[in-house]
């Protein structure tokens, strides 16, 4: 079974500058796809960036860009340029690749990002 | 932009009783889904739906658990017997096609909270 897992609880961040979120996943699937999630207080996960499994490429988005290393089953979020609004839990999340695969995602337990101004 | 809808946002019941959460996908949507994440734990799946029936269900969905698209618009989650571990907030997704591209969009969630 997949599992992902992000072992910073809470991170923050000052205002303008850089933070990493990291995301660990296991899988013995050879395509799949990689995404990250964020969930402003009292709102709905919106997606932020999403990666496929066979692009060598890091895919980016504005500010948002990832470090997916495949070997290493890791897919870290970089946030540049931090904004107050960028304030959320962010998901880590797993999606297999696979024939008859019916699009569930599977979640780690979320880094809680504050931006201090 | 649209947007998935869920009803109520809170909801609290007595243990043994019965709940109905409500969702309204994206009205061209075709996949639905529900999860949910217990107060400091991760989200998990429960469900997946799609043409009328389950695609996928987690050892979570019981037959305590039910889905019904009862008509066009709504996608509902039944708990048929409430446990205190039901406690969790509920989210409901959906998206237009099974591909990468195509982007999972989540309600705001419906907190349930079991005494």
């Amino acid at each position: 079974a997949q599992t992902v897992t992000q072992s910073q609880p809470e991170m923050s961040v000052q205002e303008a500058e850089t933070v990493t979120l990291s995301c660990t996943y296991d899988t013995s699937e050879s395509d799949y796809y990689l995404f990250w999630y964020k969930q402003p207080p009292s709102r709905q996960m919106i997606l932020v960036i999403r990666q496929e499994a066979y692009k060598q490429q890091n895919a980016t988005e504005n500010r948002f860009s990832v470090n997916f290393q495949k070997a290493a089953k890791s897919f870290s979020l970089k946030i540049s340029d931090s904004q107050l609004g960028d304030a959320a839990m962010y998901f880590c999340a797993y999606r297999s690749a696979l024939t008859g695969n019916t699009g569930k995602l599977i979640f780690g337990q979320g880094t809680t990002l504050q931006v201090k101004p | 932009e649209p947007e998935v809808t869920q009803t109520p946002s809170h909801q609290v019941t007595q243990m043994g009783q019965e709940v109905i959460l409500r969702c309204v996908p994206i009205s061209n949507h075709l996949y639905f889904y529900w999860y949910r994440q217990i107060l400091g734990q991760k989200v998990e799946f429960l469900v997946s739906f799609y043409n009328n029936e389950i695609s996928e269900k987690s050892e979570i969905f019981d037959d305590q658990f039910s889905v019904e698209r009862p008509d066009g618009s709504n996608f509902t989650l039944k708990i048929r017997s409430t446990k205190l571990e039901d406690s969790a907030m509920y989210f409901c997704a959906s998206s237009s096609a099974l591909y990468a591209q195509e982007t999972q969009y989540f309600g705001p969630g419906t907190r349930l909270l079991v005494l």
